[in-house]
């Protein structure tokens, strides 16, 4: 069956070190993957996406990473700081223009 | 810019009642717009998207039904609530084009008494 799973329900690190969220995935071929950023109460921000062909992409202290062989993308955000405590999903295209995200991942920084 | 509205923003009703919440998006036309629903502490799931005016595509069986009026307007209904109704419905929209990002709104968060 196909499944989208996010490394740990939470996760808590101190600030200006590097949080590393995982996201895996079976039995889809996604194109692409899309990092988003969802806050108590509110929708989720969009923040990167990478294509299958990419194996990296930047954006001032976010990274991600996409592994189409292990089926995996992992996403970086480097010095964090406790503005960076959020919940963070992962998304893939499933077919077409259909979005499948994962549960999400809750990330506390800790000053 | 384009922005996306969604209302209420928050819903409490009881079981048996109708439900309709509305959600229109700003700045863009013909944007392939999406509900999902979102319960306590899950994940995502996709309840319906539309491509057009009156194409609805539904992902999953369930007591509530959606409508495209309008190129920029997605309503989402049902009847007759349920309990299990209950949660935070958001409404999103993306360029008609595969990689394009989602943009949501602000969620409705519906609780059926």
């Amino acid at each position: 069956s196909q499944k989208i799973e996010q490394n740990s329900e939470a996760l808590n690190i101190q600030e200006g070190k590097t949080a590393t969220l995982t996201c895996n995935y079976t039995n889809y071929s996604p194109a692409y993957l899309q990092w988003y950023r969802q806050d108590p109460g509110r929708g989720p921000v969009f923040l990167l996406l990478i294509r299958e062909n990419e194996k990296e992409k930047r954006k001032e202290r976010l990274k991600v990473t996409f592994d189409t062989t292990l089926k995996q993308s992992l996403f970086h955000i480097t010095a964090s700081q406790p503005a960076d405590s959020a919940t963070y999903l992962c998304a893939l295209e499933a077919h077409g223009q259909n979005f499948v995200f994962g549960p999400g991942t809750r990330l506390s920084v800790l000053p | 810019s384009q922005t996306i509205h969604q209302w209420p923003a928050t819903l409490v009703q009881p079981v048996g009642s109708p439900l309709s919440l509305e959600c229109t998006v700003e700045g863009t036309s013909n944007p392939n717009l999406y509900w999902y629903r979102q319960a306590a502490g899950r994940g995502l799931q996709l309840l319906f998207y539309s491509v057009g005016i009156g194409q609805i595509s539904s992902e999953v069986p369930q007591n509530l039904s959606a409508s495209r009026p309008q190129d920029r307007q997605f309503i989402l209904s049902s009847k007759k609530l349920l309990l299990s109704d209950s949660g935070f419905y958001l409404c999103a929209w993306s360029e008609y084009r595969g990689n394009s990002p989602l943009h949501f709104g602000n969620g409705t968060r519906l609780t059926v008494t």
